[in-house]
């Protein structure tokens, strides 16, 4: 079984510029959730996703961030424009189906972001 | 609120126990995970308590009080391949929204 696929898994680029990540989710999984993990915290859920709908984005700065999920498989996320405090590895991960309890969480490689 | 403490840092010898706490404060509860993330890679999933009592597989272990608010992972006969981070997260009210813990960085030493 294929894993939760994201690209690039790096990206460097200069404050005010705009950049864009793309996640693709295990097959068949109908929820996916982007996290921003900053170096040497654990992750923060940024936007939840079921299907193309979203679940949860109370923690997405809305004024710089967005994301979409139009197809309810692959999905992007962008920043625009980036601020020094966007550097973070952002984790692409999905699940099954949105039930409460267990419901294990599958990630991605991340992508790595560092602003200058 | 959700708040989850953890210790930021732990140092242990190969082939010793070390034990990683966890404690939680969440509006709701519906399980908590123990994920290992070593560096510069994607966590993993390593365990999943939902009811009171300790839950075995392995080498690693993991004990959660819904009570007291607490959780611990143990991690018995260590390996230098367990030099990793391990992160708490916790399932509050209804939904699957995972809040993390700020995670503990384990050492081990030869």
């Amino acid at each position: 079984e294929a894993g939760v696929a994201q690209s690039p898994r790096y990206k460097i680029i200069e404050k005010r510029q705009s950049v864009a990540f793309w996640c693709n989710p295990i097959s068949g999984h109908a929820t996916l959730y982007w996290y921003q993990q900053i170096l040497g915290q654990g992750p923060k859920l940024l936007i939840q996703f079921q299907n193309n709908g979203v679940v949860d984005d109370s923690q997405l700065p809305k004024d710089r961030f967005s994301a979409e999920r139009l197809k309810g498989v692959d999905s992007t996320l962008k920043i625009q424009p980036a601020k020094l405090e966007d550097s973070a590895v952002y984790l692409c991960a999905s699940s099954v189906t949105r039930l409460a309890g267990y419901n294990e969480q599958f990630f991605g490689p991340g992508t790595r972001l560092t602003v200058l | 609120g959700q708040n989850i403490d953890q210790p930021t840092e732990m140092t242990a010898t190969e082939g010793a126990i070390v034990q990683i706490n966890c404690t939680y404060q969440t509006s709701g509860f519906n399980g908590l995970f123990w994920y290992q993330q070593h560096a510069g890679e994607a966590p993993t999933f390593l365990s999943y308590n939902v009811l009171d009592g300790l839950e075995e597989k392995g080498r690693f272990s993991s004990f959660l009080s819904r009570s007291k608010g607490y959780s611990y992972l143990l991690l018995k006969e260590l390996q230098m391949k367990d030099s990793a981070s391990y992160l708490c997260a916790v399932i509050g009210a209804a939904g699957n929204k995972l809040t993390f813990g700020g995670g503990t960085r384990v050492l081990v030493k030869p």
